[in-house]
């Protein structure tokens, strides 16, 4: 299985801040990369597909990039409902796996 | 809209089994596959398997053959896993999630939390 390796785990941050978000695969991936948000209470949302493909709704602070095994989630400006779990995952190849998660906190 | 309802949490004691459901609306259920994905502390989210649901067909991750059973009720609208011989370690939440094609999840039920213990 393709290990997802996501940096940092827990990042402190302001509103307005920049920030950003790493994931690492274990080998290529081809750009079938997806990001997550969840929230305290459970809910998942989807934010990005295949690598820089924003979600209908998602707003346009957030973008993605990244190519081969490195990839990153940014969100330029953050507001407060941001403050939550992000997660990366990969579907090339079976099965799909996912980052072990970064924590947006509040500094 | 879309949305995927799933049924509520579970207590159940090792040894047995549970079925969890989630209800689709808002769409056309057998246009996508419906996928399910574990969550806990410990290993983080991790894939179960998908069921086609206009077919039937399904695929499972290795890791869960012989524990997760996955089956859809088309005129319901509802997919279902059953998870057998259940240990502590499948005490989760455990998510379904719309695919519009196997391995990305475009829409995801709220969850279900299953515990096991004596």
């Amino acid at each position: 299985d393709i290990q997802m390796t996501q940096t940092p785990s827990s990042m402190p941050a302001s509103l307005g801040e920049r920030v950003t978000i790493s994931c690492r695969a274990s080998q290529g991936i081809s750009n079938y990369l997806n990001w997550y948000q969840q929230k305290p209470d459970g809910t998942i949302k989807p934010l990005i597909y295949y690598t820089s493909n924003l979600q209908s709704g998602v707003p346009s602070r957030f973008s993605g990039s990244g190519s081969g095994t490195d990839y990153s989630l940014t969100i330029s400006s953050l507001e407060p409902e941001d403050f939550a779990m992000y997660y990366c995952q990969q579907y090339d190849s079976s099965p799909p796996t996912f980052g072990a998660g970064t924590k947006l906190e509040l500094k | 809209q879309v949305q995927l309802q799933q049924s509520g949490a579970e207590l159940a004691k090792p040894g047995s089994s549970v079925k969890i459901s989630c209800k689709a609306s808002g769409y056309t259920f057998t246009s996508y596959y419906i996928s399910w994905i574990k969550q806990t502390t410990g290993q983080g989210l991790e894939y179960i398997g998908y069921i086609n649901t206009g077919s039937g067909g399904t695929n499972y991750n290795e890791k869960f053959k012989g524990k997760a059973t996955l089956t859809v009720d088309k005129s319901s609208s509802t997919a279902f896993m059953q998870l057998s011989s259940l240990t502590p370690d499948d005490s989760a939440v455990y998510y379904c999630a719309r695919s519009p094609h196997p391995g990305s999840f475009a829409y995801w039920g709220q969850g279900t939390l299953v515990t096991v213990s004596s």
